[in-house]
């Protein structure tokens, strides 16, 4: 089966760091996903791990270890606008999401 | 960059009727494109993936009779909601991958209600 974990919500204060964190257990693995949705929109593509390691892109950067199945997403310098959901999401020969992290972001 | 247009936005239908969402590759060839549906604070789930020139792959759970895709051209996928009843009331969103692109593409959404 297929079973994407993470936390429902996080509370940080702006200008702090946050780290999002996702583990995964899936039949196949091709690969994992972060997304941002703010309510009510689409999801926007923030990063792509299929290597183990880091993937640093500006203030978010996005770490994989396929040996633990776990991902986590980081997020410096947090703004205001950075407040809304995280999503992970594995690809195997479709991708699957997790449920989400709502993210709030304190003044 | 590779866009993805979802159409119509926002629509309001009766129970009993159906309604069509379109999703438009604009700018890339799509040979296969996904179909979610997303309920207020919950993640996207898949319903079926859409393949051009042959039949959708759905997700268990879901009524291939009741939400059909057509996937005629490289460039565009229909999911029609036939015979609408409230509880399809949702927000649908398709995606695609552009071929240059790690990440898949997401449609603008569709907000459903169905009354």
């Amino acid at each position: 089966g297929q079973n994407i974990d993470q936390p429902t919500e996080m509370t940080a204060t702006e200008g702090a760091i946050v780290q999002i964190n996702c583990t995964y257990q899936t039949s196949g693995f091709n690969g994992l996903f972060w997304y941002q949705q703010h309510a009510g929109e689409a999801p926007t593509f923030l990063s792509y791990n299929v290597l183990d390691g880091l993937e640093e892109k500006g203030r978010f950067s996005s770490f994989l270890s396929r040996s633990k199945g776990y991902s986590y997403l980081l997020l410096k310098e947090l703004q205001m606008k950075d407040s809304a959901s995280y999503l992970c999401a594995v690809r195997d020969d479709k991708i699957i999401f997790g449920k989400g992290t709502r993210l709030h972001i304190l003044p | 960059g590779a866009v993805v247009s979802q159409h119509p936005s926002r629509v309001i239908c009766k129970s009993g009727t159906s309604v069509k969402i379109e999703c438009r590759s604009l700018d890339f060839q799509a040979t296969t494109m996904f179909w979610y549906r997303q309920f207020p604070k919950q993640s996207l789930m898949l319903m079926a993936t859409s393949n051009e020139g042959s039949k959708a792959t759905y997700e268990q759970g879901v009524e291939k009779d009741k939400f059909l895709i057509n996937h005629a051209s490289l460039t565009l996928s229909t999911l029609t909601v036939t015979s609408a009843h409230p509880e399809d009331s949702s927000f649908y969103i398709c995606s695609a991958k552009p071929p240059s692109n790690y990440g898949y593409t997401f449609g603008s959404g569709t907000r459903l209600t169905v009354v």
